[in-house]
């Protein structure tokens, strides 16, 4: 049990378009989701947390305007890269939780800015 | 100081050795703790999750919080080639995000 996809696994675009990231866990109802950038040989960087039906909390230096975060339904949460610019190039991975502390992650996104 | 400090690593041992993966903490309302295990370009993967202070054993795993002196760890028995990966420890103090360390990367070798 406790697992979560997330769709594409990897993309690449051109600077300047946007970038939709969706996260859903398959089993479960997630009260929480969380997203986070992880760097090459870095540890994970959390860059938001989603509720279902309100607005995401972005961590210190996060830019909302730039991420942004929909959680739609218990089972699915997007993030959109707006206007992406190759400094966004990063690996991108979603967490789901449920009323327990434990978080169960996705698979990740590859993201590549040309 | 960073609230969770995480032996850095990286860890090489031969096939079947004891590892041993160390996490300390500054955060006294800490109460859950988790271990993860991040193979290369994938997503973290529930190891182990244990509440408060104590032992919880899982297999080869072993997980162990000392409250008290503000020190976790993971043993792995018998260790094994697929067991090379990148190990997390996290924990939170209510249902809410957790704090992680930088990882520490074990190298087992046959």
């Amino acid at each position: 049990g406790a697992v979560v996809s997330q769709h594409p696994s990897r993309v690449i675009c051109k600077s300047g378009t946007s970038v939709k990231i969706e996260c859903r866990s398959l089993d479960f109802q997630a009260t929480t989701m969380f997203w986070y950038r992880q760097f090459p040989k870095q540890s994970l960087m959390l860059m938001a947390t989603s509720n279902e039906g309100s607005k995401a909390t972005y961590e210190q230096g996060v830019e909302k305007d730039k991420f942004l975060i929909n959680h739609a339904s218990l089972t699915l949460s997007t993030l959109t890269v707006t206007s992406a610019h190759p400094e966004d190039s990063s690996f991108y991975i979603c967490s789901a939780q449920q009323e327990e502390v434990a978080q169960y992650f996705g698979p990740g996104t590859r993201l590549t800015v040309l | 100081q960073k609230e969770v400090e995480q032996d850095p690593g990286p860890l090489s041992v031969p096939e079947g050795a004891i590892v041993s993966l160390n996490c300390t903490y500054s955060n006294s309302a800490f109460q859950y703790f988790m271990w993860y295990r991040q193979y290369s370009r994938k997503g973290p993967e529930l190891l182990m999750y244990t509440y408060s202070s104590g032992n919880k054993e899982d297999g080869r795993f072993t997980a162990q919080v000392d409250k008290s002196s503000k020190y976790i760890s993971l043993f792995i028995r018998d260790s094994q080639p697929s067991d090379s990966a990148t190990y997390l420890c996290a924990m939170s103090s209510n249902a809410g995000k957790s704090t992680f360390g930088d990882g520490t990367t074990l190298t087992v070798k046959p």
